[in-house]
């Protein structure tokens, strides 16, 4: 099946610094990605909508120049948290839509503030 | 708004038992509905997913149907296996394909030989 590569798998950074994540489409082109968020104990929810070549839509509540997000080509798009703070610290994954409509999912990314 | 009731867990079987995995949802109109599973240290996974009411998804022995009067997507198999460990989460997308997904929070499951 398709594949969906996230990178990096576990990150830990100090708090006022940044962080990028990457997610990438491997074997097939990807107009739409998403960005979810999942706390410990609690659901995935959705942060944004990214399309290749226009701005992302960010969900309610989520603060656009916090969580930059970037879809440069349709393999890849990018999320990066800025000034990254303790209570930034979550579960991030990507999904990747192919032209079928099924979305495939990253392995997630660990992000951890101290 | 759309949200996703799922039953809580860690679910500890035994091999060959049955499993049931309760998921509830509320929506507005005729959502879309999907279990995804999450093998450890691997991204999620559709697992399957009902377009419509009365719809029956299948794939790899697991089945849920989508019942709308109970407003339920239920996730079932008869006899569960090792390799069937794995976190499960019910999710619906009101715009029906895979936008937009509202998870449920997720549930554990460990199968012991």
């Amino acid at each position: 099946g398709a594949v969906v590569s996230q990178h990096p798998s576990r990150v830990i950074c100090k708090s006022g610094t940044s962080v990028k994540i990457e997610c990438r489409s491997l074997d097939f082109q990807a107009t739409t990605m998403f960005w979810y968020r999942q706390f410990p104990k609690q659901s995935l929810m959705l942060m944004a909508t990214s399309n290749e070549g226009s701005k992302a839509t960010y969900e309610q509540g989520v603060e656009k120049d916090k969580f930059l997000i970037n879809h440069a080509s349709l393999t890849l798009s990018t999320l990066t948290v800025t000034s990254a703070h303790p209570e930034d610290s979550s579960f991030y994954i990507c999904s990747a839509r192919a032209t079928t409509g099924v979305a495939f999912f990253g392995q997630g990314t660990r992000l951890t503030v101290v | 708004g759309n949200s996703v009731t799922q039953m809580e867990g860690p679910v500890t079987l035994s091999e060959e038992a049955f499993l049931t995995i309760n998921c509830t949802y509320t929506a507005t109109g005729y959502p879309s509905l999907f279990w995804y599973v999450q093998y450890p240290g691997e991204g999620l996974q559709l697992l399957l997913k009902a377009t419509k009411a009365d719809d029956k998804g299948s794939n790899k022995g697991f089945e849920a149907t989508y019942r709308k009067e109970t407003t339920s997507f239920h996730l079932e198999k008869g006899s569960v296996q090792v390799s069937d460990s794995a976190v499960y989460f019910c999710a619906l997308s009101a715009q029906g394909g895979s936008e937009k997904l509202v998870f449920g929070k997720g549930t554990k499951l460990t199968v012991n030989p």
